[in-house]
């Protein structure tokens, strides 16, 4: 079975400062890898995602992740935090075995 | 509707009470998912429908969790003898097409359930 790690489950940045939030996954395969957002109260929206081609994804609202196959990582950044960046943030895995694994979450809190 | 629905949005309920977890899927959409996403942990795999047919039910923790889709679109998570475990935000998703290959899935805004 696949795993997702998410280190910080808790990241505070500053409005117009650099967000930066970790995902490193585990597979022998490259597997699909994403990044999903979820608002308080709301399900669980698709910001960008990476199946082949390029490593370097962009998605909604400015946010953008690399596939680095060395490191086994696909972190997400954005270049200046908005107040409305304010939610859980979940990295995840889709394998061969036709089933998401999600991480556990990063709540970041975007400080006027 | 455009999106995914699912009702109630929070559920309490006392131990050993029986609860049902409605999901309305995006219209033609084959796949149907539920999770389980317990606080402060990410959404778990329960079931998968494709269509009406339950193909896999594995990530379903006992036999007290059932799910139903008896006419491939609505579909009904019931939980027998509620245990205080079994409090978690339950999410529905659906997509356009079969599992074989990966396809979007549309999240569901997920129902809270309490078991006090």
């Amino acid at each position: 079975a696949q795993s997702v790690t998410q280190l910080g489950s808790h990241v505070s940045v500053s409005e117009g400062a650099l967000v930066l939030l970790r995902c490193n996954y585990s597979s022998s395969v490259p597997p699909y890898l994403f990044w999903y957002v979820q608002y308080p109260n709301q399900g669980l929206q698709l910001l960008l995602k990476y199946t082949t081609g390029a490593t370097l994804v962009k998605g909604i609202n400015g946010f953008e992740a690399e596939f680095k196959k060395s490191e086994t990582s696909f972190h997400l950044t954005k270049p200046s935090a908005h107040m409305s960046d304010a939610a859980e943030y979940f990295c995840a895995v889709w394998d061969t075995g036709n089933q998401f694994y999600f991480g556990t979450g990063t709540s970041l809190t975007v400080i006027p | 509707g455009a999106g995914v629905s699912q009702s109630p949005r929070y559920k309490v309920a006392k131990r050993g009470q029986d609860v049902a977890l409605r999901c309305d899927p995006i219209s033609g959409h084959v796949s149907l998912f539920w999770y389980q996403q317990a606080l402060g942990q990410g959404p778990e795999f329960l079931t998968y429908f494709q269509n009406e047919a339950q193909l896999d039910k594995s990530g379903l923790p006992s036999d007290r969790f059932f799910a139903e889709r008896p006419e491939g679109s609505v579909s009904t998570l019931k939980i027998q003898r509620t245990q205080q475990e079994d409090s978690a935000v339950y999410l529905c998703a659906s997509s356009l097409r079969v599992k074989s290959s990966y396809n979007e899935q549309f999240f569901g805004p997920g129902t809270r359930l309490t078991v006090l």
